[in-house]
């Protein structure tokens, strides 16, 4: 069965820094890989996604994410926060094309300061 | 686009009626929607699979008779509380794949008081 892991559950980056989230995942093909984010009492919102190809993808808000094979992992990556990023991003792994269930991580929380 | 909906926001009802919840696919049409729970501060629970046309699959835990789906059309998927309780207050969202990519509704708080 596919696994997510989010091994950090809180993170607090000042604005204007940098920022990487983890992601390690176990599945036994090539997954499909997602990024959401969710502000407080929202829905999902998609930032990226990996099927194949190009292992560095780009996302909305300039947000990136590299897919590492070797190390099952798919961090997600910002240069420079902005305040309202501060949100709940989960990371998640989708079975293969014809059966979309998808199977998220616990979610690391952001926090921004000023 | 790619654009999904929930009905209501919010709800608040007295246990023991039944609430029902709205997911709309608004300008694409899908034959499974999702049915996610999350509870605070953690992840989504995904609760059972909505199939258009045909009877929803539920995830191992989930009472069916409590958490009754109908997927009416392929823009539209039902999801009723019966017999509310307190312990059923949670957030519920739901999904529609376009494609490998879900897109999520703006979810429903579920407040049973």
């Amino acid at each position: 069965a596919q696994s997510v892991t989010q091994p950090d559950i809180h993170i607090t980056v000042s604005e204007g820094a940098s920022l990487e989230l983890r992601c390690n995942y176990s599945y036994g093909a090539t997954p499909y890989l997602f990024w959401y984010v969710q502000s407080p009492g929202q829905g999902l919102q998609l930032l990226l996604k990996y099927f194949s190809g190009d292992t560095l993808v780009q996302g909305i808000k300039g947000f990136e994410a590299e897919f590492k094979r070797s190390q099952s992992s798919f961090n997600l990556r910002k240069p420079s926060v902005h305040w309202s990023d501060a949100a709940e991003y989960f990371c998640a792994v989708g079975e293969n094309f014809g059966n979309e269930k998808l199977t998220f991580g616990t979610g690391t929380r952001l926090t921004i300061i000023p | 686009g790619a654009v999904v909906s929930q009905h209501p926001s919010w709800v608040i009802c007295k246990s023991g009626t039944s609430v029902k919840i709205e997911c709309r696919s608004l300008d694409f049409q899908a034959t499974t929607m999702f049915w996610y729970r999350q509870f605070p501060k953690q992840s989504l629970m995904l609760m059972a699979t909505s199939n258009e046309g045909s009877k929803a699959t539920y995830e191992q835990g989930v009472e069916k008779d409590k958490f009754l789906i109908n997927h009416a059309s392929l823009t539209l998927s039902t999801l009723t509380v019966t017999s509310a309780h307190p312990e059923d207050s949670s957030f519920y969202i739901c999904s529609a794949p376009l494609g490998p990519t879900q897109y999520f509704g703006p979810g429903t708080r579920l407040t049973v008081l």
